[in-house]
């Protein structure tokens, strides 16, 4: 069974840094790409960002680009968003997911909260 | 504003049909496979159809996708109670080169 677990949200002040991370299991793991889907309480999903599976291509949402930077260990099956420069509009779930060819995602984990507050 | 225009709101009783529209343009939906998630309150979605038609297993056959140009649709018979929640659409778009979804439909059984 495909089990993705956030953990590394909380609270932390504007302009500061966050490392969220993702343990996957139940799959092989460098079979497939990643991705990060963000969503505040209330409101709709938005995509973040994703890696392929070697790490060798990422993409990321215009309202991230520059300040986030998603990666993966395959040796620890864990993918990571290093986020800094944190705005009060990045705060939200942070769901980790996998995903196809198509680079929509099929299973998802229960989320990480990250609120940005001073 | 979501790239994928989704109505916010849908409504029926139970036993009936109800469908869901997913209006996109040639760089998302009309060059791409469109995905449908059902998200219930506090939880994580839940992905209901994959590449605009296939169901993942344990989905039942009331949940079907289509798609058409740049649109796509969402349909479910026999509506049941827990049916309710919210249901999004996203595909990948081409110019953007990211996942886009819609901004949800809400779905309320009478």
């Amino acid at each position: 069974e495909v089990h993705l677990v956030e953990s590394g949200g909380g609270v932390v002040r504007p302009g500061g840094s966050l490392r969220l991370s993702c343990a996957a299991s139940g799959f092989t793991f460098d079979d497939y790409g990643m991705s990060w889907v963000r969503q505040v309480p209330g409101k709709g999903l938005e995509w973040v960002s994703n890696i392929k599976w070697n790490g060798g291509s990422t993409h990321y949402a215009d309202s991230v680009r520059g300040r986030f930077t998603i990666s993966r260990d395959n040796a620890k099956n864990s993918l990571y968003l290093q986020m800094n420069s944190l705005r009060a509009e990045d705060s939200a779930f942070y769901y980790c997911a996998r995903h196809d060819t198509s680079g929509c995602s099929d299973y998802w984990g229960q989320g990480t909260l990250v609120t940005v507050s001073s | 504003q979501s790239v994928l225009t989704q109505p916010p709101s849908a409504s029926g009783t139970p036993g009936q049909r109800a469908t869901f529209s997913c209006s996109g343009s040639s760089s998302n939906i009309g060059n791409n496979y469109v995905y449908w998630y059902h998200q219930l309150p506090g939880t994580a979605p839940k992905l209901l159809i994959y590449r605009n038609y296939e169901r993942p297993s344990g989905v039942p056959d009331r949940f079907s996708g289509s798609k058409s140009g740049t649109s796509a649709s969402l349909a479910i018979s026999g509506l049941r109670s827990d049916d309710e929640g919210d249901y999004y659409c996203a595909t990948w778009d081409d110019s953007l080169r990211g996942v886009v979804f819609g901004g949800g439909t809400k779905l309320t059984v009478l």
